[in-house]
């Protein structure tokens, strides 16, 4: 069954660098996502993503962070300077057009900012 | 501002028992209801969506029940497992939540156990 894959799947970077986490989403889908979860803590939106722009973000998504799909498989979320609240778990998530498909969740990248 | 709580927070139970995972939520305007198994330190499994209009939905020993006005969703595994164990997540779609958004809520999880 295919599936979202996520690159890498630990990221530990320095307070203040950029990161880029890298999601392939499942090759028919049209609708990308990206979602977080703090340690211990809920997991929550971050940004949908659908022909080539953002639809819709979160209040966490702030200008430190950006999305991109630059190619025709890859979809990437930039955090240009991280700080030590945005360690968690980035999951990304894509699916199929329609109103009734299910999410379809990458196995996530573990950040750890130090 | 959409709620999502799930009981109990965690939940031991024996081998080949029967149980029941509860969900509720606070705004009863939902396109769906989707309950997601999550395994330590890995992403999320889609295990059952139930549609607002739909009242149940089964895939084999999992049964998810929605009741909209009241703003509960359980989800029944039947004769439970070792490899049952896991947390699971229950997630909300709003209603106006449609087309390219795809914003859902998540409940912090029931982490489940089943001992041999």
């Amino acid at each position: 069954e295919p599936e979202v894959t996520q690159t890498p799947s630990h990221q530990v970077t320095q307070m203040g660098q950029e990161v880029i986490l890298r999601c392939v989403p499942i090759s028919n889908h049209l609708y990308f996502y990206w979602y977080r979860q703090i340690l211990g803590q809920k997991v929550e939106f971050l940004v949908s993503f659908y022909n080539n722009e953002i639809s819709e973000k979160s209040e966490i998504f702030d200008d430190q962070f950006s999305v991109e799909r630059p190619d025709g498989s890859n979809f990437t979320l930039k955090i240009r300077s991280t700080k030590l609240e945005d360690s968690a778990m980035y999951f990304c998530a894509s699916r199929p057009g329609g109103h009734f498909s299910p999410l379809h969740f990458g196995n996530g990248t573990r950040l750890t900012v130090t | 501002k959409q709620e999502v709580t799930q009981i109990p927070a965690a939940l031991s139970v024996p081998e080949g028992e029967n149980l029941v995972l509860n969900c509720s939520f606070t705004d009863s305007a939902i396109y769906n209801l989707q309950w997601f198994r999550q395994d330590p330190g890995k992403g999320l499994t889609s295990l059952l969506l139930i549609q607002s209009s739909q009242r149940e939905q089964t895939s084999g020993r999992l049964n998810a029940s929605l009741d909209k006005s009241s703003g509960r969703s359980t989800l029944y595994i039947a004769a439970s497992q070792p490899g049952d164990s896991a947390t699971y997540l229950c997630a909300v779609r709003l209603l106006n939540s449609g087309g390219s958004n795809y914003k859902l809520t998540f409940g912090k999880g029931t982490l489940l156990t089943v001992n041999p």
